[in-house]
């Protein structure tokens, strides 16, 4: 079993529809990250949060320590929202453990 | 603002041949972390380093070494490359020491293919 697991794998959109990706995780964490990944490779940090929610343009995250759940939220979705949403969680010395992504793809 | 800086972008080597890969963390930033991700493949961590010293290792393969230097910036050294070794290898930074659940900034990656 992954210490960090995500669904759905993949998922497609009509624009404009409300999307939400969950993370679930089996390690204790001082925070969670949600990242992106575009087809070219580069990963964006889109939040880090610890408790609560966090909000940026039409991007949700929250989380719930108690429940080792976390979830993210895009709202309005767009064709260039279409990428892999990585949930990531710190283990021990900080260093990353990745969930497996999540492939979205938005439709016009 | 400054990101975090990976050279080269792409780099295509043969086997067994040997290979560097650089990384310029954001200024101000004292810890470095490396990551490799296989075709297909979730990123994996590798080694870090905080004030230049490693903190941390993951599976890295003894052909591979690092460190990171005073001006904080981090070089992977890869000898006797393999076919296996092709992957996308990304670089973050962030401040402070470890357990404070510190933002990790990424670089844009380095592509590395063995032919």
């Amino acid at each position: 079993k992954n210490e960090v697991e995500q669904s759905p794998q993949n998922l497609t959109a009509q624009e404009g529809e409300f999307i939400t990706i969950n993370c679930s995780y089996s390690v204790g964490i001082s925070a969670l990250h949600w990242l992106q990944q575009h087809p070219g490779g580069g990963i964006v940090s889109l939040f880090m949060l610890s408790s609560g929610k966090k909000k940026h343009g039409r991007l949700i995250a929250t989380i719930n320590i108690q429940e080792k759940h976390s979830s993210l939220h895009i709202t309005a979705s767009h064709p260039r929202d279409s990428a892999v949403y990585i949930c990531a969680v710190p283990y021990n010395t900080d260093k990353l453990i990745f969930g497996t992504g999540t492939r979205l793809q938005v439709f016009p | 603002a400054a990101g975090v800086i990976q050279s080269p972008r792409h780099l295509i080597k043969e086997k067994r041949e040997t290979a560097t890969l650089k990384c310029y963390p954001i200024p101000r930033h004292d810890t470095v972390y490396w990551y490799q991700q296989g075709p297909g493949q979730d990123p994996q961590f590798l080694i870090s380093f905080y004030e230049k010293m490693q903190s941390d290792k993951g599976s890295i393969p003894d052909r591979f070494s690092a460190q990171q230097f005073s001006d904080y910036h981090s070089e992977l050294n890869m000898s006797s490359l393999e076919l296996g070794d092709s992957a996308l290898y990304f670089c973050a930074s962030s401040l402070g020491d470890w357990g404070l659940g510190n933002e990790q900034f990424f670089g844009p990656g380095t592509r590395l293919t063995v032919l």
